[in-house]
């Protein structure tokens, strides 16, 4: 079965850190999605791309980027891990107009 | 700005007992409106997109409807399986990205 993946489910990294965040997704859906969830906040749009080559800023970009180099996978990075960076990060696909988005289970970040 | 507020923030039913849950949302240009379940420590889970008002989903005991600043998701008979966080969001014309409230946690008692 088709299916979106994230690595790891769990990471505890230092201040200043470089972290990656990986995502992959075997639906050759042409949209993927970083957010972030927090309490009192909910899911708020970090980055997304839509296709190859293609990467946009969302809502809290900041201290983060991420490539699209093949259509299954939408790495983040945490340039300079910060505390205010602790959070669940989840990653989501979809294909084409007014069609659903498919989450990841989430990777748990803590930075210390 | 687009804004998606959801109502209320948690929400105890008895087993049986039939509520509504509220979504209401502001945009420039809806595209579609996202209904999603989120089990503690898991993903979210798709249930229903509505894409213009009138229009109405169901799927089991629940059944989403929209008009044009908000939608309902109703929840008939609920039981202790329904307990989650329910989640609603809006895609603008202008991108594809899901621009979520804030959930509203429901907990089904036997």
């Amino acid at each position: 079965d088709a299916e979106i993946t994230q690595s790891p489910r769990h990471k505890i990294t230092e201040t200043g850190r470089q972290v990656t965040l990986a995502c992959h997704q075997t639906w050759n859906h042409n949209n993927m999605f970083w957010y972030r969830q927090d309490l009192g906040h909910g899911l708020r749009l970090i980055h997304y791309s839509y296709g190859v080559q293609d990467t946009n800023k969302g809502e809290v970009s900041d201290g983060y980027s991420v490539s699209r180099s093949n259509t299954e996978d939408l790495p983040l990075t945490l340039e300079s891990a910060a505390s205010s960076q602790t959070s669940v990060y989840f990653c989501a696909s979809s294909n084409g107009i007014n069609t659903e988005a498919f989450f990841g289970q989430g990777t748990r970040l803590t930075v210390v | 700005e687009d804004q998606v507020t959801q109502s209320p923030e948690a929400l105890r039913l008895q087993e049986g007992e039939s509520s509504s849950l509220n979504c209401s949302y502001t945009v420039s240009g809806l595209r579609g409106l996202f209904w999603y379940r989120q089990d503690p420590g898991k993903g979210p889970e798709f249930l229903f997109t509505l894409y213009s008002a009138g229009e109405e989903k169901e799927k089991e005991r629940l059944k989403a409807t929209l008009t044009k600043k908000e939608s309902f998701l109703h929840i008939t008979a609920p039981k202790p399986e329904d307990s989650a966080t329910y989640l609603c969001a809006v895609q603008a014309n202008s991108g594809y990205a899901l621009n979520f409230g804030k959930g509203t946690s429901l907990l089904v008692t036997p």
